[in-house]
């Protein structure tokens, strides 16, 4: 079974520019997170999806970062613009049904802000 | 005050000692946690749940919780070098702690 898949892994951008990273959860997983994980600090949620339906996106700065799930299954995070603070690893994490069960993380996209 | 406080340490332990690491956290209705395990420049994987009051063992790994305390534990029995990697608790809703560093020194 495939796991979850992130791209690209890498991305370089200078400040002010848009971005967006796209994630394909494990198959039948209806639980989609969010995370940005800052250089020494655990993963940070950003927003929580249950089907297409976002539960939790409280700490989603929601000024310039926005995200989908269409479908409920791939979904797009979008940083428009990014800002040099915003370079972190992002990381898209699935588990199914409700939350609690084991999420599995995807590799993660290194972002740098120049 | 966050939701999860870790002591970030860094821990260093010898090769076959008992390593330590403690997590607190503010939600009282919180009835369940996790200790993840990330080896650095990879994502975090799941090693331990807890959704009781009391331990749970799985090999060398025990969790504790402790609702009244507010307190959940990770003992790591046994250490091995390859258990060096940055521990995070995390809570039901989960939100992280920063995470413990730990070495294990051959």
């Amino acid at each position: 079974e495939a796991g979850v898949v992130q791209s690209p892994r890498y991305k370089i951008i200078e400040k002010k520019q848009p971005v967006a990273f796209w994630c394909n959860p494990i198959s039948g997983h209806n639980t989609l997170y969010w995370y940005r994980q800052n250089l020494g600090q655990g993963p940070e949620l950003l927003i929580r999806y249950e089907n297409e339906e976002a539960v939790d996106d409280s700490q989603l700065p929601k000024d310039r970062f926005s995200a989908e799930r269409l479908k409920g299954v791939d979904s797009t995070l979008k940083i428009q613009p990014a800002e040099l603070g915003d370079s972190a690893v992002y990381l898209c994490a699935s588990s199914s049904s409700r939350p609690g069960n084991e999420q599995f993380f995807g590799p993660g996209t290194r972002l740098t802000v120049l | 005050q966050k939701e999860v406080e870790q002591n970030s340490g860094p821990l260093s332990v010898p090769e076959g000692a008992i390593a330590s690491l403690n997590c607190t956290y503010s939600d009282r209705g919180s009835q369940s946690f996790f200790w993840y395990r990330q080896y650095s420049g990879k994502s975090p994987e799941l090693i331990m749940s807890i959704y009781s009051n009391g331990d749970k063992e799985d090999g060398r790994f025990t969790a504790q919780l402790n609702k009244a305390s507010q307190y959940v534990s990770l003992l790591i029995r046994d250490s091995q070098p390859s258990d060096s990697a940055t521990y995070l608790c995390a809570s039901p809703y989960m939100r992280f702690g920063a995470g413990t560093r730990l070495t294990v020194k051959p």
